[in-house]
């Protein structure tokens, strides 16, 4: 079957410490891959994609970066956070095959 | 650039009755899938219904249809028989049928959301 997982669910991180967050898929291969924010009450705004190990695509300048260092591994990751980066970060792939996008579970990110 | 838009921030129906949630978008293209999103306070997004452009049919999945009006560029989501459990936020969203590579053409672009609360 075809899952994707996302972690962790919760994270709190103090302003200025390192952040990794990791999204892996099963059940298929070559994935389109995507990582999405969404701010409080707001809609969700996409951050970066990757059609392929080692390419990412990035939408929105900021203090974030992603990473694919396998085909179905996708990283996303900060050396130095800021508070404007708290918010529910999403996951998400997309097959053809699959007629939509897939999301995980999401991790709530707090920056104290 | 494709845009979605949403123009109902809150709806409110009651248990058991019917349900209409609007959704426009703006494209150039002709060929793209729509796509009805519902969101839960665990904040899990999960696909309610979905339409492919070429299609003439309004796609349906049990108590979710959709009423696609191409020319009019409209889309919006009818639940009927409506229960507690479909409280919550509900996002309409576009996508490309183009190919994405070295473009954002394939990305998913949401509309900001509408919230729906359903009461007993």
């Amino acid at each position: 079957s075809q899952t994707i997982h996302q972690w962790p669910a919760t994270l709190v991180q103090p302003v200025g410490s390192p952040l990794s967050l990791e999204c892996t898929v099963e059940g298929t291969s070559n994935p389109n891959l995507y990582w999405y924010r969404q701010a409080a009450g707001r809609g969700l705004q996409l951050l970066f994609y990757s059609v392929g190990i080692g390419q990412i695509s990035s939408e929105v300048p900021q203090n974030l970066s992603a990473s694919r260092p396998q085909d179905r591994q996708f990283i996303l990751s900060s050396k130095k956070l800021l508070l404007s980066d708290s918010g529910f970060y999403l996951c998400a792939w997309w097959t053809l095959a699959n007629y939509g996008y897939t999301f995980g579970s999401g991790t709530r990110l707090t920056v104290v | 650039a494709q845009t979605v838009t949403q123009s109902q921030p809150e709806m409110s129906v009651q248990e058991a009755e019917t349900v209409t949630l609007s959704c426009t978008y703006d494209t150039s293209e002709s060929d793209y899938y729509l796509f009805w999103y519902k969101q839960p306070p665990s904040r899990q997004m999960i696909l309610v219904i979905r339409q492919e452009a070429y299609k003439q049919q309004n796609a349906t999945e049990n108590r979710f249809s959709v009423n696609f009006q191409k020319a009019a560029k409209s889309f919006s989501l009818k639940i009927s028989d409506s229960q507690l459990g479909d409280a919550a936020m509900y996002f309409c969203a576009y996508r490309s049928a183009y190919l994405d590579y070295g473009g954002s053409q394939g990305n998913l672009i949401f509309g900001k959301g509408t919230k729906l609360s359903v009461k007993p």
